[in-house]
């Protein structure tokens, strides 16, 4: 079992759907975060959680919604979304960063949801 | 700001040749980085990091990077290549003494193996 499971691996949608995409970690970390992979652009950076609190938004379209309701799990709701945001969407997990220790550890990326918006 | 730079959209090596995927990187402090690998429709595996020490870091799969910090680079080498180590390879970096910044990868590098 890889240690950062998502599912669906696969979701086809249409733009008024609502769907969801679901994240989960079995390795005691405390920190997760949501990646978008489009083609032939570099990994965006999209929620970051630490200790289940929301600590980075990077400008993400509302219709973008992120939930995180231990450390462990990490959904992200989908909302009329456009073409333009299929995707790869990367689910990924490390130690998080305690009060005054910078955390050295990488990050564990899931398989990842791809996701195709008609 | 954080960047990382791979100069090289794609590599090509014939199998059995040394192999080296650049990266150089820019952080107002001191880096921690990383290599990623990508094959196609999966998610991205570590291969390796610095965090400090020895400027030469060894990795999975026979992988290695050096840190070289007057060139601000950190470049992933293997020294005799195989057909299955074509895939997509990303570089990392992360701020040590920026408390909270987060990783940034770089656009990433095509490797193909050639048999």
């Amino acid at each position: 079992e890889t240690g950062v499971t998502q599912t669906p691996r696969h979701l086809v949608m249409g733009m008024t759907n609502k769907k969801s995409l679901k994240c989960e970690q079995h390795l005691g970390h405390n920190a997760m975060y949501w990646y978008k992979q489009s083609a032939k652009k570099p990994l965006e950076l999209m929620f970051v959680y630490n200790f289940k609190e929301q600590t980075e938004n990077n400008s993400v379209p509302s219709r973008f919604s992120p939930e995180c309701p231990n450390s462990s799990h990490l959904f992200l709701h989908l909302h009329t979304l456009q073409p333009e945001d299929s995707a790869l969407y990367l689910c990924a997990s490390s130690q998080a960063e305690a009060s005054g220790r910078l955390n050295t550890g990488e990050l564990f990326f899931g398989e990842g949801s791809r996701l195709t918006v008609l | 700001a954080q960047s990382v730079a791979q100069p090289e959209d794609q590599v090509n090596v014939a199998e059995g040749n040394p192999l080296t995927v650049k990266c150089t990187y820019s952080v107002s402090g001191n880096p921690y980085l990383f290599w990623y690998v990508q094959y196609p429709n999966r998610g991205l595996q570590f291969l390796l990091k610095y965090i400090t020490g020895d400027n030469l870091v060894k990795g999975s799969y026979g992988f290695e990077a050096e840190f070289n910090k007057s060139q601000t680079s950190f470049h992933l080498k293997k020294p005799s290549a195989l057909v299955s180590d074509s895939a997509l390879y990303f570089c990392a970096v992360r701020d040590r003494d920026n408390y909270g910044q987060n990783f940034v990868f770089g656009p990433g590098t095509r490797l193909s193996v050639l048999p």
